[in-house]
């Protein structure tokens, strides 16, 4: 089985911060990597699919990219709003794996 | 626009089976795609349980697959979720979801807590 692995877990930034997060893949993945976010109490909402791809409404301060076995999650500007745990997801031989979370406080 | 809508009993037994139901709105289950049930035990992190298409076709996660079993209800566009012997670990906010071409999540339910105690 692939395992996802984030990091960091949890980490702290300004508002206005550039904010990387990593998901690393056991091994080489294909290219069908997800990112979502997830407030408190809310269901998760995808941000990022098919490694590089913003889905339709995002704002344009979240990218992402990677291959392999190396993804990053990029927020280039942070905002209050952005305050949230992001999630890494891949989809492969009809299983489906997410990454452990990444905490994002704003300071 | 499409909706989704968990619903099932909130209080399970030990032992007992879990069953719950996902309503779908503004879209039809035989229309395509794939159809997911998600997991989040307290304070913890998502956790796929297994999608299903509506010709039939499951697929699951391994280490639930022998207590997991999913149908599809296309006359009142609904799938199911029954988890067999459950424990206190299975405690936890079960999401329903439509699962993309692109193998990613567009759609989810609100979420329903389902906690397993005597």
């Amino acid at each position: 089985d692939i395992q996802m692995t984030q990091s960091p877990s949890t980490l702290s930034a300004s508002v206005g911060d550039r904010v990387t997060i990593t998901c690393r893949a056991s091994q080489s993945i294909s290219m069908y990597l997800a990112w979502y976010q997830q407030k408190a109490g809310k269901a998760p909402k995808v941000l990022i699919y098919k490694a590089s791809t913003l889905e339709s409404g995002v704002p344009s301060r979240f990218s992402g990219s990677g291959s392999g076995t190396e993804f990053i999650l990029t927020i280039s500007s942070l905002q209050p709003d952005d305050s949230a745990t992001y999630y890494c997801q891949h989809f492969a031989r009809n299983s489906l794996t997410f990454g452990g979370g990444t905490k994002v406080e704003i300071k | 626009q499409v909706q989704l809508q968990e619903s099932g009993p909130r209080l399970v037994k030990p032992s007992e089976t879990l069953s719950l139901t996902c309503s779908v709105s503004g879209y039809s289950l035989s229309s395509g795609y794939f159809w997911d049930w998600i997991r989040q035990s307290p304070g913890k992190g998502l956790e796929w349980i297994g999608s299903m298409h509506h010709t039939g076709d499951t697929y699951y996660n391994p280490s639930l697959k022998s207590r997991v079993s999913m149908s599809v209800d296309t006359s009142n566009n609904q799938f199911s979720l029954s988890l067999t012997s459950v424990t206190a670990a299975d405690t936890a906010v079960y999401y329903c979801a439509r699962l993309q071409d692109c193998f990613c999540m567009d759609v989810w339910g609100k979420g329903i807590t389902v906690t397993v105690s005597s």
